[in-house]
This record gives C-alpha cells, sequence and structure tokens, in this order.
C-alpha cells in the first residue's frame, strides 16, 4: 500500500532534549517536506526537499533541522525542542513527474514541557 | 508563490451543492491550482487539480477560468462526512516551497 508514516505519533517531552521524528514513503518520491499545524495558524511549511542531499527551508525553519540522506526517509529532528515547538506536525511526499499533489503522512502530536 | 484568499467558513445543508471559491491574483504561468480535504488530526488529502477550464472526478468539479485568478471548488450532493477544512493551494511546477493558506471550514448540516 502507498503511503507516508511517520513515527512516533505522540510524544511528550521535556524542554532541550533532543528528538527525531521519522518520515518514510514508499512510493519512490522525490519531494518530502515536513509541516507544522497550529489552532488558528493553519499548516505552515518548515523544510521541503527536492532529492536526496537536497533540502531547504519553508516558512518556519527556525528550531528544526532535516536531512535527506536516503529517498525514502525524510527525518525531523529538533536539537533542543521549546514548548513553542508543542504541535501537530505532518510528513508529505509527492512526485515531481506530473502531478504536483502532496501525500501527507497520519501526524505526529508533539508536546513540549 | 501566489497568495490564495478563501472564505474561513461555510454552512450547508446535506444534499445540497457546495461551492467554495478560491482567490489567487498572482498566479504564475506555471502554476497548478490544488484542492486539499483535511479532517481533524489528520493529514490532508488531495481532492482536485487543475490548470484551466474544468476539471472533474469522483468526488469534485474544479472551475478555473481564463484569467486563471479565481479558482471554485464544487462538491456536489455534500453530506455529513464531508464536514472537514477545506484547502486551495497555488502550487508551482515542481513544487518547491508551498504555502497553505487557512483554508475552509466547511459544516454540513442535518
Amino acid at each position: 500500500e502507498a503511503q507516508v508514516t511517520q513515527n512516533p505519533r505522540y510524544l511528550i517531552t521535556v524542554t532541550g532534549k533532543k528528538l527525531t521524528v521519522t518520515c518514510s514513503q514508499n512510493m519512490n518520491h522525490e519531494y518530502m517536506s515536513w509541516y507544522r499545524q497550529d489552532p488558528g495558524l493553519g499548516l505552515r511549511q518548515i523544510y521541503y526537499s527536492m532529492n536526496v542531499e537536497v533540502t531547504d527551508k519553508g516558512d518556519v525553519p527556525e528550531g528544526y533541522k532535516v536531512s535527506r540522506k536516503e529517498k525514502r526517509n525524510f527525518p525531523l529532528i529538533l536539537e533542543s525542542p521549546s514548548p513553542n515547538q508543542t504541535s501537530l506536525y505532518f510528513c508529505a511526499s509527492g512526485s515531481l513527474a506530473g502531478q504536483e499533489t502532496q501525500y501527507f503522512g497520519p501526524g505526529t502530536r508533539l508536546l513540549v514541557l | 508563490l501566489a497568495k490564495t484568499t478563501q472564505p474561513i467558513s461555510m454552512d450547508s445543508y446535506e444534499g445540497q451543492e457546495v461551492n467554495i471559491t478560491c482567490s489567487h491574483n498572482n498566479i504564475a504561468t506555471n502554476d497548478y491550482i490544488t484542492w486539499y480535504q483535511q479532517f481533524p488530526s489528520q493529514g490532508p488529502r488531495f481532492i482536485i487539480q487543475g490548470y484551466k477550464t474544468k476539471v472533474t472526478n469522483e468526488v469534485a468539479s474544479l472551475f478555473i477560468p481564463a484569467d486563471r485568478k479565481s479558482s471554485t471548488l464544487s462538491l456536489p450532493r455534500v453530506s455529513l462526512s464531508d464536514t472537514a477544512v477545506y484547502y486551495c493551494l497555488v502550487v508551482p511546477q515542481g513544487y518547491q516551497k508551498v504555502t497553505f493558506g487557512t483554508g475552509t471550514k466547511l459544516q454540513v448540516i442535518p
């Protein structure tokens, strides 16, 4: 089944404790992206990647890192999480050939205390 | 990036056709217009995409006038399960940076 998976789905952590949210897709998509969603602010893009080893900032990249060492994986790294990074995070992927549509993962709900 | 403007919310009775219009005045030549549906605590789901004129699939139709400065998502005979937030996006060919607007919250009433 074609899908985007994220782990963990729920995470409670404390300020300053490094964490990684993994994202994996099995559709051989070149494009992958991370978004955060907060009440009243909609979906905001954090980082995106056009292909392996090619990443770029979205609208809200501060406090986040990403890497794209393999085509299928695009982890989101919070080196020193802060309470303002409490949010619902979505990973998405898409093909660069044909329609520019994105397939979203189920989301990761993060609480930083 | 083309900015999009949509109504914040809409109500509709079950069985009615719903039209949600999105304004994107500074759309570029190579931009596509894409609509997503999102249920609470779930990732957005692709509904339909178009470049110009009319596109129809099994769930919706998308109307794009010749100047492409707006688009209208049409949902035929909505049901309670269509209650969701609908996002209009203008996506550059080849992706790159993508900006979601605030979306339209559609409430379907029995």
